[in-house]
């Protein structure tokens, strides 16, 4: 599986665009590019998955250059709730188990 | 639809007891994962089970743990002879797991073990 390298944290204010970006030089052919958010004490939570180009969905938007070799998980206006670590992930077609690193502790401050 | 479930939530043992959490998955989900989690750290893999099979456990530590997933009831994950270092966040998660890359795992909440 690929390794996957993203900032150990970042800042932001509410209202603001963060963009986080994720680097996985050895991505394979049939490897896709997931995103996890957790919260304090919660469990992660899926939030996007894509393969390439652009995916956007009612929560974020993640952006796939050409050589995939890394992605850009896009969080319009956010707000205090998204302070959480946010995970990286690649996943194989066949793999049988997600890999977690130790994502981007993102803080969101009013 | 229920999530994941977990229990207990919280659980404390002395040195040396055992430990069981318990991981009901997602209806219609055969598909379990196991992940511990140390303070201020990313989740680590242990186990990836299906319905009476462990499909992959090279995460788990060679001694003293042991997970299950019996054809009726929930997952089980055992720890035996508890020590200080096995605290942490034990996370179960689960997916119906087709054909594919893992589109989305379902987490529970979660069993933060405390060893004293």
């Amino acid at each position: 599986l690929a390794k996957t390298t993203q900032p150990i944290s970042m800042d932001s204010y509410e209202g603001q665009e963060v963009n986080i970006t994720c680097s996985h030089n050895n991505i394979a052919t049939n490897d896709y590019i997931t995103w996890y958010q957790q919260f304090p004490s919660q469990g992660p939570r899926f939030i996007i998955q894509g393969y390439k180009t652009k995916v956007t969905n009612e929560v974020a938007s993640l952006f796939i250059p050409a050589d995939r070799k890394s992605s850009t998980l896009s969080l319009p206006r956010v707000s205090l709730s998204d302070t959480a670590v946010y995970y990286c992930l690649v996943v194989s077609y066949n793999t049988d188990k997600l890999i977690f690193g130790t994502g981007t502790r993102l803080q969101v401050f009013p | 639809n229920a999530g994941v479930m977990q229990n207990p939530r919280h659980l404390v043992r002395r040195r040396g007891q055992e430990a069981r959490l318990r991981c009901s998955p997602m209806k219609g989900h055969s598909h379990v994962y196991w992940y511990r989690q140390l303070p201020e750290e990313g989740l680590k893999f242990m186990v990836y089970l299906q319905k009476e099979n462990i499909i992959d456990e090279s995460g788990m530590p060679k001694e003293r743990f042991s997970a299950e997933f019996p054809k009726e009831g929930p997952s089980i994950l055992r720890i035996q002879q508890v020590v200080r270092g096995d605290s942490a966040a034990y996370f179960c998660a689960s997916s119906p797991r087709q054909r594919g890359p893992i589109t989305e795992a379902f987490f529970g909440q979660g069993t933060r073990l405390t060893v004293v």
